[in-house]
C-alpha cells in the first residue's frame, strides 16, 4: 500500500517550459488536492478534485491546470513555467473533504 | 476569506516537558480545524482534528483546545519527545472541509534531550 505517490521528486525547468507533476493514490479516496509550500509559509491550495471528472480552484490557481480522469490520478500541469512557481508541491488525498488528508513526499520545483 | 496566524514561529522545549502550540483564525464561520506535523523533507502528516461543536479533543499524547469566542486553538503535546521535533501547522476550513482549507505558517518545535 503506497499511499500517495508523487513524481518526480526534483525538477529544474527553464522559464516558459511546460511540465506535468504526477500524483497517484491507491486508497480509493474521492478527494485529491494540490498545494504549494514556499519558505516560511504554510501550504496554499492550488486546485482540488472531489471525484473523477470534477475539479475546482483553490487559493492560488493561476498558471496551473488539473484534470481528474480516474479516481487514482490527479496530475498538475504548468503550462508556461515562471520563476514565481519555484516551490515545493504537495499532492494529497482524503476520503471525505480536504481535512484528514494523506500527503505525498513532495516535488521540489525550481524555475530558472 | 480566512487568515490563519500562529503566535510563535519557533518553540524550544526540553524532553519530557509539555508543549503548547497556538493558532489564531479570523473567520467566525470556520467550523473545522486540523493540526498537521511536518518533519524535514516530508509531507505533512495528520495529527488530530476538531469540529466547532467541540471545545476539546484528545488523542494519544495530544490534545486540541478550541476557543471560538476568541477564535483561537491550541495543540498540546504531553511529555514531548525528540521525535516530536517538526513543524506544526494548523489548518482551518468552513463547510466542514468540503471546500477550501487555509493553513497557518507553522511553528517549528525543537525538542532537546
Amino acid at each position: 500500500n503506497a499511499g500517495v505517490t508523487q513524481t518526480p521528486k526534483f525538477q529544474v525547468l527553464k522559464t516558459g517550459q511546460s511540465m506535468t507533476l504526477q500524483c497517484a493514490q491507491d486508497m480509493n479516496h474521492e478527494y485529491m488536492s494540490w498545494y504549494r509550500q514556499d519558505p516560511g509559509m504554510g501550504l496554499r491550495l492550488i486546485h482540488y478534485s472531489v471525484g473523477a471528472g470534477i475539479t475546482d480552484q483553490g487559493e492560488v490557481p493561476n498558471g496551473y491546470n488539473v484534470s481528474r480522469s480516474t479516481t487514482e490520478d490527479f496530475p498538475l500541469r504548468l503550462l508556461s513555467a515562471a520563476p514565481s512557481q519555484t516551490s515545493v508541491y504537495f499532492c494529497a488525498s482524503s476520503f471525505a473533504g480536504l481535512g484528514q488528508a494523506f500527503f505525498g513526499q513532495g516535488t521540489r520545483l525550481t524555475v530558472v | 476569506g480566512e487568515s490563519v496566524g500562529l503566535h510563535l514561529p519557533t518553540l524550544s522545549v526540553q524532553e519530557g516537558d509539555n508543549s503548547i502550540i497556538n493558532c489564531a483564525y479570523s473567520n467566525s464561520a470556520s467550523d473545522y480545524f486540523i493540526w498537521y506535523k511536518q518533519e524535514s523533507g516530508k509531507g505533512p502528516q495528520f495529527i488530530i482534528d476538531i469540529r466547532s461543536n467541540m471545545d476539546k479533543r484528545q488523542g494519544q499524547r495530544v490534545t486540541v483546545l478550541l476557543n471560538k469566542t476568541v477564535k483561537h486553538l491550541s495543540l498540546q503535546i504531553a511529555a514531548t519527545q525528540p521525535g516530536d521535533s517538526a513543524v506544526y501547522f494548523c489548518a482551518v476550513t468552513m463547510n466542514s472541509g468540503y471546500s477550501t482549507l487555509t493553513f497557518g505558517k507553522g511553528t517549528m518545535l525543537l525538542v532537546s534531550p
